[in-house]
């Protein structure tokens, strides 16, 4: 079975500092990779994600993310955070053979200080 | 609006009743899912469906139970026998492997939520 860990709970960054938030999955075989966003009081929304192609993707708000299958992992960074960008992060694996679930990470807490 | 909608947004119960919590898409999308999400444990999978008239268990299926008889709607009963039914639940929904591309079939698109407090 897939799993996905990520290893800072919480993150605290001062604005302009840069981040980088971690991703590792297990599962040996093809992937499509998702980081979503919550902020505070909203709905969980699609940050960006990786399908195939460019291992380096980009989303919104200036996040980008990238694949590295060696290692498993699909950090998500951003060179310069905002004060909007306090909310919590979650990536998300699914395996790439017509399977629609997909499994989520116990999520990061970012809170980023004026 | 396209989007997904979840009623109440805040649901309070007492131990021991059944209550079910409404999940409306009109995306048109095929595949419908239920999680649960606790401080600390991410998004759970409760019950997801792939298509009308069938659904699937999740990690977490215990003391939860669903139905799909219509492809807008997917509701979720939290039974008397989940031991731990406190929780906030987010019901999810993608276009599914049939009806979405391959860039994009997987992609879950997400309701606000509903907090359920049990007395």
């Amino acid at each position: 079975a897939q799993s996905v860990s990520q290893h800072n709970h919480h993150v605290i960054l001062s604005e302009a500092a840069s981040l980088e938030l971690g991703c590792n999955y297990s599962y040996g075989g093809t992937v499509n990779l998702f980081w979503y966003v919550q902020y505070p009081g909203q709905h969980l929304q699609l940050l960006l994600k990786y399908f195939s192609g460019d291992p380096l993707v980009k989303g919104i708000k200036g996040f980008e993310a990238e694949f590295i299958k060696s290692k498993f992992s699909f950090n998500l960074r951003k060179p310069s955070v905002q004060w909007s960008d306090t909310a919590e992060y979650f990536c998300a694996v699914s395996s790439n053979f017509g399977n629609e679930k997909l499994t989520f990470g116990t999520g990061t807490r970012l809170t980023i200080i004026p | 609006d396209g989007g997904i909608t979840q009623s109440p947004k805040y649901l309070f119960r007492k131990e021991g009743q059944n209550v079910t919590l409404s999940c409306e898409q009109n995306l048109n999308h095929d595949a419908m899912y239920w999680y649960r999400q606790d401080p600390g444990q991410g998004l759970r999978l409760i019950y997801y469906s792939q298509i009308v008239n069938d659904f699937q268990k999740g990690d977490i299926a215990e003391g939860y139970s669903v139905s799909r008889e219509k492809k807008e709607s997917f509701p979720l009963t939290v039974t008397s026998a989940q031991k731990n039914p406190t929780a906030f639940y987010l019901c999810a929904s993608s276009p599914g492997f049939w009806g979405g591309a391959l860039t994009s079939y997987n992609e879950q698109f997400f309701g606000p939520g509903t907090r359920l407090t049990v007395l």
